[in-house]
């Protein structure tokens, strides 16, 4: 079963507005946490937003915000004005306990955004 | 200053060749990892090391084997080389928060 499902392999948005690119998860821990990663055509990961499950806030970091409901198991990212430098592809993650021990982050299989000029 | 490294970016190699990637972290973090992202993009987790010791192993196949001297470093070694192993390797490290950094990956073309 999908541990990180992302539903939209493509999304386009115009210059300036504001996207949401929905995550949902699935994980039996109590104690986990939420990633998105921005990865540009150039290929490398880039760190966007954290937010964990315990967190009763929603995280903020500049532009962008994860709109976290956990009762929905939906970690969605919310870029507001929308520059072309956002074009890339997200990928939202989720760290859990491995089966082993340790810690594993589980990617979805990501969300490719064009924003339109 | 490079805080992920990886050494070769490209590597273009023959069937049933071995191989190496470097990677080496400048960040004092304990925890590495390994990823593979696939040619439709999906990233997923291969080996992470704490501190020089293995702690997760997905069910990698035999031919793969990190190897961490040093817990700023860990190299991913490639047996017998296939087809299906042409991917983008990634190393990472893991910082406060659990936040990873991602090295800048290694295309791996194997023909």
């Amino acid at each position: 079963a999908q541990k990180i499902t992302q539903t939209q392999p493509g999304m386009f948005v115009q210059e300036k507005e504001a996207v949401t690119l929905d995550c949902t998860y699935d994980t039996s821990d109590q104690s986990y946490g939420l990633f998105w990663y921005k990865q540009p055509s150039s290929g490398e990961m880039i760190f966007l937003i954290y937010q964990g499950s315990y967190d009763e806030q929603n995280a903020t970091e500049g532009r962008y915000s994860l709109n976290f409901q956990k009762a929905r198991k939906s970690a969605n990212l919310v870029i507001s004005a929308s520059q072309l430098g956002d074009s890339a592809m997200y990928f939202c993650a989720m760290r859990e306990g491995g089966d082993t021990g340790g810690f594993k982050t589980i990617f979805g299989a990501g969300t490719r955004l064009f924003v339109k000029a | 200053d490079t805080a992920v490294s990886q050494t070769p970016k490209y590597l273009v190699t023959q069937m049933g060749n071995d191989k190496s990637i470097k990677c080496e972290q400048n960040l004092g973090h304990d925890t590495m990892y390994w990823y593979k992202q696939d040619s439709k993009k999906f990233l997923k987790i291969m080996f992470s090391y704490n501190n020089k010791e293995l702690i997760i192993n997905e069910t990698v196949p035999n031919r793969f084997s990190p190897k961490s001297p040093d817990k700023a470093h860990l190299n991913l070694h490639i047996n017998s080389l296939e087809l299906g192993d042409s991917a983008v390797y990634f190393c990472a490290s893991e910082g406060e928060l659990d936040k990873q950094y991602f090295g800048p990956g290694t295309r791996l073309t194997v023909t």
